[in-house]
């Protein structure tokens, strides 16, 4: 079974870093490209950002591009997210999801994990 | 950058046939899926490329997709279908676009 495990998620103050991870397990990480996918409250889905299976290529929106670095280390299983220089608009729940190929060339999302919620607050 | 339009709400009355569509140009040459959400939970993949089905997803979703509209067509709604519904398309210069999503009630 397929499982997605976000953590790192807090309240952070304006102006301030985070690290985001996502634990994968159930399936051959390093065979698949990966995303965070984030939703501010009350709102609707929005991209953030892609990493390639062996983390050659990243893709970021425009939006966090330059303020957050998408990482993987695939001995560990694990996706992570730097967010730095944060703003208010940041506040959302970040999804860790599973792409079904390995380069992302024509991205989708066949597992989502469950979200881990940042806070953007002085 | 490439935009997707979506209804923010769609009615239908149980045991009908809801439409959702997502709107977005030329968005026929253009492979689009399509998530459920329903509330507090994960978005959930109901089709892909425009007409496939996940495995475990009901043969009464399907999708069909041509011209400037895409369409997310559920048959014989059942209450548990009331959920948002996103489309998303890849795009060369925005990577992931995500349509605003529509709120499907079942009456």
């Amino acid at each position: 079974e397929v499982q997605l495990v976000e953590s790192g998620g807090v309240v952070v103050q304006p102006g301030g870093s985070l690290r985001l991870s996502c634990a994968a397990s159930g399936f051959t990480f390093d065979d698949y490209a990966m995303h965070w996918v984030r939703q501010a409250p009350g709102k609707g889905l929005e991209w953030v950002s892609l990493i390639s299976w062996d983390g050659g290529s990243t893709y970021y929106a425009d939006s966090v591009k330059g303020r957050f670095t998408i990482s993987r280390d695939n001995s560990k299983n694990s996706l992570y997210l730097q967010m730095n220089s944060l703003r208010a608009e940041d506040t959302a729940l970040y999804y860790c999801a599973k792409d079904p190929s390995s380069g992302g060339t024509a991205p989708r999302f066949d597992y989502w994990g469950q979200g881990t919620l940042v806070t953007v607050s002085s | 950058s490439y935009e997707l339009t979506q209804p923010l709400s769609v009615s239908v009355a149980l045991g009908q046939t809801a439409r959702i569509t997502c709107g977005g140009n030329n968005i026929g040459s253009k492979n689009v899926h399509w998530y459920q959400q329903k509330p507090g939970q994960a978005p959930v993949l109901v089709i892909y490329r425009d007409s496939n089905r996940p495995s475990g997803i009901p043969e009464r979703f399907s999708g069909s997709n041509s011209g400037n509209t895409a369409t997310l067509t559920i048959s014989r709604a059942q209450a548990g279908d009331e959920a948002d519904y996103y489309c998303q398309v890849w795009d060369s210069s925005t990577v992931v676009v995500f349509g605003g999503g529509t709120k499907l009630t079942v009456l």
